[in-house]
């Protein structure tokens, strides 16, 4: 049972506009989420999360919004970049179960259009 | 900066031979992950360490164990190597503390089994 979701495998965009890559979860019990972007043959590097006390958290270029009545949250890059060209990652703890154990979804494979 | 070091990048193994991954990080932190990533299937948790010598089972650990018996070493083991075990293997680490925080990972070891 995947308690994480990224339903769409691969998103396209043209250099300088908005990517919005979307994210499902199931357990109410996670109440912190991360995004992490991963270039082929590295590790993931972490980019920005946020705690369910949130509804946004804004870094830089990127914010990710949190909506807890619908267990979805999203990553918004604005202006895109070809550099941003990546796998996204986005996964989901539990602060409270006392086992910090992250849950990963299955990817989103970002392409910038230069 | 934290640094999560994975003993090898590349491995290639034959069919029933006992494969050791190693990882090691310099933060002293207390959780240590062992994850796959695969096409499709995105990032799965393996077995994960709270503690020296303590481990928990994740979403798929038949086929693995680990060890964990210095704080900064967590260590996969692929008693017999199989096919189906060719794959992307990924180790993360990550402090135990009140507040939130992110996982970090090294860089990954690509196994092929063959």
């Amino acid at each position: 049972d995947q308690q994480v979701k990224q339903n769409s495998p691969s998103l396209s965009v043209q250099e300088g506009r908005i990517s919005i890559l979307n994210c499902d979860y199931t357990n109410s019990m996670f109440d912190y989420f991360l995004w992490y972007k991963k270039y082929p043959a590295e590790g993931p590097t972490f980019l920005i999360s946020i705690s369910s006390i949130k509804d946004k958290n804004e870094d830089g270029r990127f914010t990710v919004f949190l909506n807890k009545s619908a267990k979805h949250l999203s990553l918004h890059i604005v202006p895109s970049q070809p550099g941003d060209s990546a796998v996204y990652f986005c996964a989901a703890t539990s602060t409270t179960s006392g086992t910090y154990k992250y849950i990963f979804g299955t990817g989103t494979r970002l392409k910038v259009l230069a | 900066d934290v640094k999560v070091t994975q003993s090898s990048r590349y491995l290639v193994k034959r069919t029933g031979e006992k494969v050791f991954l190693e990882c090691v990080q310099d933060m002293d932190h207390e959780n240590m992950f062992w994850y796959r990533q695969d096409p499709g299937l995105g990032l799965r948790l393996i077995y994960f360490s709270y503690d020296v010598k303590m481990k928990e089972k994740g979403d798929i650990p038949e086929g693995y164990s680990v060890s964990r018996e210095k704080k900064e070493r967590f260590s996969l083991i692929l008693e017999s190597a199989s096919t189906n075990q060719t794959s992307m293997y990924l180790c993360a680490s990550s402090p135990s503390t009140e507040g939130n925080t992110e996982a970090f990972f090294g860089q990954g070891t690509r196994l092929t089994v063959v």
